[in-house]
């Protein structure tokens, strides 16, 4: 799977919009970005993810580039709930085996 | 709907003793995921399943042991617990091309 890279740590106003990115350079063409995020010591919660298309659901939005070798997670009007570790992984959609998280973005929702 | 279920939620164990942790999920979901993580740190992978009877290791499998004997279940265990061992543990579960689901930790402390 290829190796992403994500800024260790954002901050974002409440009600803003919080961009996170993320680079995945290596990506293949059959390799799927996904989001995941960590609120404190909960167990890790799967928020999306996409191939080539954005995509977006009720919690997010995900923008992948045309080359595809990055995505912005948006997360459109963030609460102080929001406050958590994202982790973006890169992996084969069929046939995938390994999930392993990186280090993640500390994002930090301030009132 | 139970999800991804795992027990127990806290334990102490004395240096040398053995134990199971029990990971149990009802969503048929083929692949299944065991992590640890230690204080302020990232998750990291002890073992991982893509169907029953069939199981492979991950970044950090000494001290751990698993089995797959049926869809549902994915037990961790472990032979002769050392305080390196103190962490918390999440069971994971999902489907081949979709995000994972996880349980709610099981935090194992080693005296």
């Amino acid at each position: 799977d290829a190796k992403t890279t994500q800024p260790p740590s954002m901050d974002c106003a409440e009600g803003r919009a919080a961009n996170l990115p993320c680079n995945h350079s290596t990506i293949s063409g059959n390799e799927y970005v996904y989001w995941y995020r960590q609120i404190h010591s909960q167990g890790p919660q799967y928020i999306i993810h996409g191939l080539k298309n954005n995509e977006t659901n009720e919690m997010a939005s995900l923008i992948i580039t045309e080359d595809r070798k990055s995505s912005t997670l948006i997360l459109p009007h963030a609460t102080l709930r929001d406050t958590a570790v994202y982790y973006c992984i890169v992996r084969v959609g069929q046939g995938a085996q390994k999930l392993v998280f990186g280090q993640g973005t500390r994002l930090t929702i301030n009132p | 709907n139970a999800g991804v279920t795992q027990t127990p939620k806290f334990r102490i164990l004395k240096i040398g003793q053995s134990m199971t942790l029990q990971c149990t999920q009802d969503m048929n979901h083929n692949y299944m995921y065991w992590y640890r993580q230690d204080p302020g740190m990232g998750l990291k992978l002890i073992y991982y399943s893509v169907g029953a009877g069939i199981t492979d290791k991950g970044e950090v499998p000494n001290g751990y042991n698993v089995s797959r004997s049926t869809t549902e279940d994915f037990p961790l265990r472990l032979e002769l617990a050392a305080p390196s061992q103190t962490s918390v543990y999440f069971c994971a579960s999902s489907l081949t091309g979709f995000g994972a689901f996880f349980g709610q930790g099981t935090r194992l402390t080693v005296v």
